[in-house]
C-alpha cells in the first residue's frame, strides 16, 4: 500500500513565527487532504488539495503530485494552532484514506 | 458545509458487554461511510468502509465479527464492538464522503467516539 511519511513529527513555536510542514506519498493519489485535529480529538479540514496551491488566511498548502509532496504553510502562528497536523491521501475508487503519523504542534505564547 | 455527527462522544462500558456508536450526515447523503480507530499519541487507522445497502468491507486484520457494522440509509451508520475488551478501548471516529459534492473525493470527519472498557 502507499506510504506517507510527515515531517517533523513535532515543531515547538514561538507565536508569531512561520512554520512549513511536510508530506511525502509513495504512489499517485486522487485526494489529498491536510487536517488538524484540535485537543478534543475532532478533525477539522483545512484544505483538500491533491495537486495545486489554495490559501485559507494564514494558512496555505502546495501540493506538487508529480513530486509526490505536499506543503503546509502556517503563518503567524498563535496558540490556537496547536494540535496535531495530520495529511491524508487515498488512491482508490472508494476514497479509503491512508494517513501519515502527523505533526504534533505547540505554539507557545 | 457537510455536517457530521456521532453519538455518543464518550462511553464507558464494562468487559463482556456491546456498545453502539452512531455516524450521521446531518446535510447530506452518504453512500459511503468510514469507520477509523485512533489509539492515544497515534495516527487514524482505517477499519472498514460502510456502503449503504450492503456489506461492510473490513480492512486486513480487523475482526468483522467483533465489529459489525450496518450502513441502513444514507445519513446513518452504525458500529457495534460486541463482547468488548479493555484492549478495545479507543477514540473511534467516523467519516464520510457525498457523492454529489463538486470535490468528489473529500471528506468529512465526526466528533468522535471515546470509548472505554473497564
Amino acid at each position: 500500500g502507499i506510504q506517507v511519511e510527515q515531517s517533523p513529527p513535532d515543531l515547538i513555536l514561538q507565536e508569531g513565527a512561520n512554520s512549513t510542514l511536510r508530506c511525502n506519498f509513495s504512489d499517485s493519489v486522487n485526494n489529498l487532504q491536510w487536517f488538524h485535529q484540535n485537543p478534543w480529538g475532532q478533525l477539522i479540514n483545512l484544505f483538500y488539495i491533491p495537486s495545486g496551491t489554495k490559501q485559507n488566511g494564514r494558512l496555505s498548502a502546495t501540493t506538487v503530485a508529480t513530486e509526490r509532496y505536499s506543503l503546509l504553510y502556517i503563518s503567524s502562528s498563535q496558540t490556537t494552532d496547536s494540535g496535531v497536523y495530520f495529511c491524508a491521501v487515498t488512491t482508490d475508487s472508494w476514497g479509503k484514506f491512508q494517513f501519515g503519523a502527523g505533526t504534533q504542534v505547540v505554539v507557545t505564547p | 458545509g457537510a455536517v457530521v455527527s456521532q453519538h455518543p462522544s464518550r462511553v464507558i462500558c464494562k468487559s463482556g458487554t456491546s456498545v453502539k456508536i452512531e455516524c450521521r450526515s446531518l446535510d447530506f447523503q452518504a453512500t459511503t461511510m468510514f469507520w477509523y480507530r485512533q489509539f492515544p499519541k497515534q495516527s487514524l487507522m482505517l477499519m472498514a468502509t460502510s456502503n449503504e445497502g450492503s456489506k461492510a468491507t473490513y480492512e486486513q486484520g480487523v475482526e468483522k465479527d467483533k465489529f459489525l457494522i450496518n450502513h441502513a440509509s444514507l445519513t446513518l451508520s452504525t458500529l457495534t464492538v460486541t463482547s468488548a475488551h479493555p484492549e478495545d478501548s479507543s477514540f473511534y471516529i467516523c467519516s464520510a464522503r457525498d457523492p454529489t459534492a463538486e470535490l468528489y473525493y473529500e471528506q468529512y470527519f465526526g466528533p468522535g467516539t471515546r470509548l472505554t472498557v473497564t
